[in-house]
């Protein structure tokens, strides 16, 4: 069975400090696709990155960057900076690259409190 | 692009009563997703379509749940009756297979209270 886990419930962060939150996933699928959503108290959830397991390179966004090991199946979010705004519930999410299934493996989320 | 689009944002209903939630996609998208969020159980699936067809719904949690998608704009999700326990926050998804790499996008959910 496929599964993504979060070892973290809650973490918390002080303002303009750097923070990592743990994902792994477990699957037989060679291609596939990574995501980090988040969801602030207005519970929308909001894609923050996204990693093609066929690239190498992490990927990037602003201040957001994740660390991809494949061999390990691990995909970590690191967060730097950390912003007030940054406080929020946030899933890793797993999904394989073609064939039939179209549906995203949710991890049960990390609750993450900017402090100021 | 509007997104997708839920309603109602809140519902409140006693036990017993019938309850819809109602979703519009994205339009183009050809998958459509109903999760259930609650503190104890995260986020589940309970049902996903692919061009209108419902392929995967294993996490229905019994017969009192259904969904259908009578064509590409729209969804429902039907509980008859509502218990206590159905309270959550339904969110609907819609993607496009193969665009944006499997981007899922969400509507804002639907806060369901079943007193």
């Amino acid at each position: 069975a496929q599964t993504v886990t979060q070892s973290q419930p809650e973490m918390s962060v002080q303002e303009a400090e750097t923070v990592t939150l743990s994902c792994t996933y477990d699957t037989s699928e060679n291609n596939y696709y990574l995501f980090w959503y988040k969801q602030p108290p207005s519970r929308q959830m909001i894609l923050v990155i996204r990693q093609e397991a066929y690239k190498q390179q992490n990927a990037t966004e602003n201040r957001f960057s994740v660390n991809f090991q494949k061999a390990a199946k691990s995909f970590s979010l690191k967060i730097s900076d950390s912003q007030l705004g940054d406080t929020a519930m946030y899933f890793c999410a797993f999904v394989p690259y073609g064939g039939s299934q179209g549906n995203l493996i949710f991890g049960k989320g990390t609750k993450l409190s900017v402090k100021p | 692009d509007a997104g997708v689009i839920q309603s109602p944002r809140h519902e409140v209903t006693e036990m017993g009563q019938e309850v819809t939630l109602r979703c519009k996609p994205i339009s183009g998208h050809d998958y459509l997703f109903w999760y259930r969020q609650t503190m104890m159980r995260g986020l589940e699936l309970l049902i996903y379509f692919n061009n209108n067809v419902p392929i995967d719904d294993s996490g229905m949690p019994e017969d009192r749940f259904s969904a259908k998608m009578p064509n590409a704009s729209f969804s429902t999700l039907k509980i008859q009756p509502s218990e206590p326990r159905d309270s959550a926050v339904y969110f609907c998804a819609s993607k496009r297979r193969g665009q944006g790499g499997e981007k899922l996008f969400f509507g804002s959910g639907t806060q369901l209270s079943v007193l």
